[in-house]
């Protein structure tokens, strides 16, 4: 059983559009992080989040992206307005003091 | 900033060979060093690591790296290649100046996609 699930594993939007992508830990876990990997690249780190505030963040990781733990369990990244270069596989993971483990991935793709 | 180096994109064994996956890094301070593996439509999952202590360091499935200072290497290696072997694979560093969470900020390597043939 993963520590790690995330829904939706697949994820079609139009540009423009809202997407929030989940994640939840199979126990109570401080340290949260997603990356993403456009189709063809490397896996890329966005945010960090430790104790309820994002920690640190990637160039890449705008205004347009947002994280929070809205219940205390549930860990969401939400775009606000998808652009094309949205495009791409968004993992979750878990860790801390520990290596990452990670989730098996949103797919999203914006038409 | 770190970076890490996978040499071959695509790297191609028989059954039974000598599995060889190159990765360089560039590390300000000691590294601590990770193999992933991703099979089709899965997420990551941990191989090995490197933190301190013994330089060769095994892991799960028969795999085994060396971390090489002076080489700035953590090549991975598995004697006999199965056919299950065939995946992505994903050397990476993390960023240790900063502590904390910044232990799981990862640098990875692009990749390198192991094809086995029967």
């Amino acid at each position: 059983e993963p520590e790690v699930t995330q829904t939706p594993s697949h994820q079609v939007t139009q540009m423009g559009q809202e997407v929030i992508l989940r994640c939840v830990p199979i126990s109570n876990h401080l340290y949260f992080y997603w990356y993403r990997q456009i189709l063809g690249q490397k896996v890329e780190f966005l945010v960090s989040f430790y104790n309820n505030e994002i920690s640190e963040k990637s160039e890449i990781f705008d205004d347009q992206f947002s994280v929070e733990r809205p219940d205390g369990s549930n860990f969401t990244l939400k775009i606000r307005s998808t652009k094309l270069e949205d495009s791409a596989m968004y993992f979750c993971a878990i860790g801390g003091n520990s290596p990452l483990h990670f989730g098996n991935g949103t797919r999203l793709t914006v038409t | 900033a770190q970076s890490v180096t996978q040499l071959g994109s695509h790297v191609s064994v028989s059954e039974g060979a000598l599995v060889l996956l190159r990765c360089n890094y560039s590390s300000s301070v000691p590294p601590y060093l990770f193999w992933y593996v991703q099979y089709p439509n899965q997420g990551l999952q941990l191989l090995l690591k490197y933190t301190t202590g013994a330089t060769l360091v095994k892991g799960i499935n028969g795999f085994e790296a060396e971390f090489k200072k002076s080489e700035t290497s953590f090549h991975l290696t598995k004697p006999s290649a199965h056919m299950s072997d065939a995946a992505e694979y994903f050397c990476a560093v993390s960023d240790l100046e900063g502590g904390g969470t910044s232990y799981g900020k990862l640098t990875f390597g692009q990749g390198t996609i192991l094809t086995v043939h029967p």
